[in-house]
């Protein structure tokens, strides 16, 4: 089977800079995808990392820990317009891939 | 680029009527994703197909949910009969790779289910 853990809620201000974790459990895994939902829209895709380190796209980066089956979200210069749930999805190869989503992290930002 | 599109967009039905979800996927994009989504489950992914080919629908709830792909442009998501648990978004994603590496999947609005 395969387990994705995330806060539930994070609260930051406006300019500030916040963190999302995302611990994962699979077997035959192939990368670590990021999603930022607005409430009542549709999933966007933000990022992927296959390989340890850091991947950086404007005010965010993501990042990835095979060793240790961890990874993050990095929000910079935070505006209100970042308040959204945000998703890890992690890539599970074997016999049918498979791209398998967290619970969500609700980011609330303050002004 | 018109995206991925659902319809319809909100669906009221009572308990032991037919339901069915449509989806057009982004033109060229060969792989097909069903999600459905609760604040209890969060995401969860129904069924997926490459090609139109259905390659994994492990997650279809039970022998009441069931999808087709009759053409690359075209999709259904069937409920019959459909039931008050059954209430949830459902979402309709294609990516241009079978698997959605590195290749990001892209969602449609969505179909607010409501069964009472």
């Amino acid at each position: 089977g395969q387990s994705l853990e995330q806060p539930s809620e994070v609260t930051a201000v406006e300019g500030a800079i916040v963190q999302i974790n995302c611990t994962y459990q699979t077997s035959g895994f192939y990368g670590l995808s990021w999603y930022q939902q607005h409430d009542g829209g549709a999933p966007t895709f933000l990022s992927y990392n296959a390989l340890d380190g850091l991947e950086e796209t404007g005010r965010f980066s993501s990042f990835l820990s095979r060793s240790d089956s961890y990874g993050y979200l990095l929000l910079q210069e935070l505006q209100m317009k970042d308040s959204a749930s945000y998703f890890c999805a992690v890539m599970r190869g074997g016999a049918t891939n498979k791209l398998i989503f967290g619970t969500g992290t609700l980011l609330a930002v303050q002004p | 680029d018109a995206g991925v599109i659902q319809s319809p967009r909100h669906e009221v039905t009572e308990m032991g009527q037919e339901v069915t979800l449509r989806c057009k996927p982004i033109s060229g994009h060969n792989s097909l994703f069903w999600y459905r989504q609760t604040m209890m489950r969060g995401l969860e992914l129904l069924i997926y197909f490459n090609n139109n080919v259905p390659i994994d629908d492990s997650g279809m709830p039970e022998d009441r949910f069931s999808a087709k792909m009759p053409n690359a442009s075209f999709s259904t998501l069937k409920i019959q009969p459909s039931e008050p648990r059954d209430s949830a978004v459902y979402f309709c994603a294609s990516s241009s790779r079978p698997t959605g590496v590195r290749s990001p999947l892209h969602f449609g609005n969505g179909t607010r289910l409501t069964v009472t």
